[in-house]
Parts: C-alpha cells; structure tokens; sequence
C-alpha cells in the first residue's frame, strides 16, 4: 500500500501570498493530522481532522486553515504569509482506533 | 499540558556500540502512548518503537528497546549494535489516550541529533 503522500515537496512564496499544502492518507485511514516543524525543533500540532470535521487544534493564528475532503485527503491553507511560516509541514494519518500516525514525506515551505 | 523534554541536543555512537536517549514527559494523565520517531535527513518522520502506559513490560523492535519508567516519566531509547543508517534526528513523542482513539494529537520533544561513526 502507498504511504502518506504529500505535495508539492518544495515551494517557495512570498511574504503576504497564500499557500495551500495537499495531502493523501493511507488508505482506509480516517483521520489526518498537520505539523510545523520549523528548522532544528520538534513538530508542532497544527489541525486534525477525524470523518472530515475539525477535532482539534494547536496554538496557530487564524491564517491556519484546513479541511478534510470525502475521500478524506486534506488540505492545509495558509493567508498572509510571514517569514516565520517557513518550515516543514507535515502530514500524518491514522487508522481509526489506532494511536499510531503515519507520516508523509512534508513539504518544505519557504517565505522570502 | 504535556511536556516533552529530550537533554540531549546531540550524541555520538561508533559503529556496532551501544547508545542510550534520554527522554522525560510530563503529565497528570494516566492512560498515554510513547513513540520513538526517527528523521533522517530525507525528512521522512518513521515510528520506531512504541509504548502503551498500562504495560509494564518494556517494549522492543529488533535492535531497538525502551526502558519505560513510568513513576519517573522517563521513556529512553536503546539502539543496540548501532549501523551507519542509524544516524538521524531522534524525536521522543506523548499522545494521550483520553478521548476517542486516534484523535488525540502528538506532543514531541524538540529531538536528538544521532551521529554514527564508521
């Protein structure tokens, strides 16, 4: 079976543009996480998405949005970006009932 | 809220030796889940061990064993006969098991850097 997939794995914008980062679960997997994991730290919860609704959170401002589609892929959208948004962004899913998440390869985003 | 804590920014092992990470957490929390993730420098975060909270047994994948200590939070990585594919970051994670099952999110430490030498 295919792994989590991501795209685009690079991309570079400028400060104030928009970005929409894509991602494909494994299949059969329900729920869908994103992380940033900026250079040199740990990960940092961003969004999960459970049966397509919002199931919880982390500390982002309200420029950080996402969704989860019926064949529950995701999408995470980032407004007005700031240089400090440059990170890698990753994805990661779960079966359901499971406690383990599955991660994607990321997508290294920069903001010049 | 939960806490992660990884002392060791770095470590070196040589080749075939044994290495120990460090790892503590904090939590109220009774019912929880450990994880071991490694990154190699492809970025490609990959589960190496995990750990239940009501077990008491130390869990352990091949080469690679934990010493869970729950009354002193400690979660370690053991990597036994070490191999050059072993270096990469090591990140030590909690996920709580309130809730419903997957829906809880990861808390990671900030990482350990593995170097392996030949």
């Amino acid at each position: 079976d295919a792994g989590v997939t991501q795209s685009p794995t690079h991309l570079i914008k400028t400060r104030g543009q928009h970005v929409t980062l894509r991602c494909s679960p494994i299949s059969g997997h329900k729920s869908v996480s994103w992380y940033q994991q900026v250079l040199g730290q740990g990960p940092q919860f961003i969004f999960q998405y459970y049966e397509k609704e919002e199931r919880g959170r982390g500390n982002f401002p309200d420029r950080f949005s996402a969704r989860q589609f019926p064949n529950y892929s995701s999408e995470l959208n980032v407004n007005a970006l700031l240089l400090g948004d440059s990170a890698l962004y990753l994805c990661a899913s779960s079966f359901p009932g499971s406690y383990e998440q599955y991660f994607g390869p990321g997508t290294r985003l920069t903001v010049t | 809220a939960q806490t992660v804590t990884q002392s060791q920014p770095e470590m070196s092992v040589q080749e075939a030796e044994t290495v120990t990470l460090s790892c503590t957490y904090d939590t109220s929390e009774s019912d929880y889940y450990l994880f071991w993730y490694k990154q190699p420098p492809s970025r490609q975060m990959i589960l190496v061990i995990r750990q239940e909270a009501y077990k008491q047994q130390n869990a352990t994948e091949n080469r690679f064993s934990v010493n869970f200590q729950k009354a002193a939070k400690s979660f370690s990585l053991k990597i036994s006969d070490s191999q050059l594919g072993d270096a990469a970051m090591y990140f030590c994670a909690y996920r709580s098991g309130v809730g419903l099952s997957g829906n809880t999110p990861l808390v990671f430490g900030k990482g350990t850097r593995l170097s392996v030498i030949a």
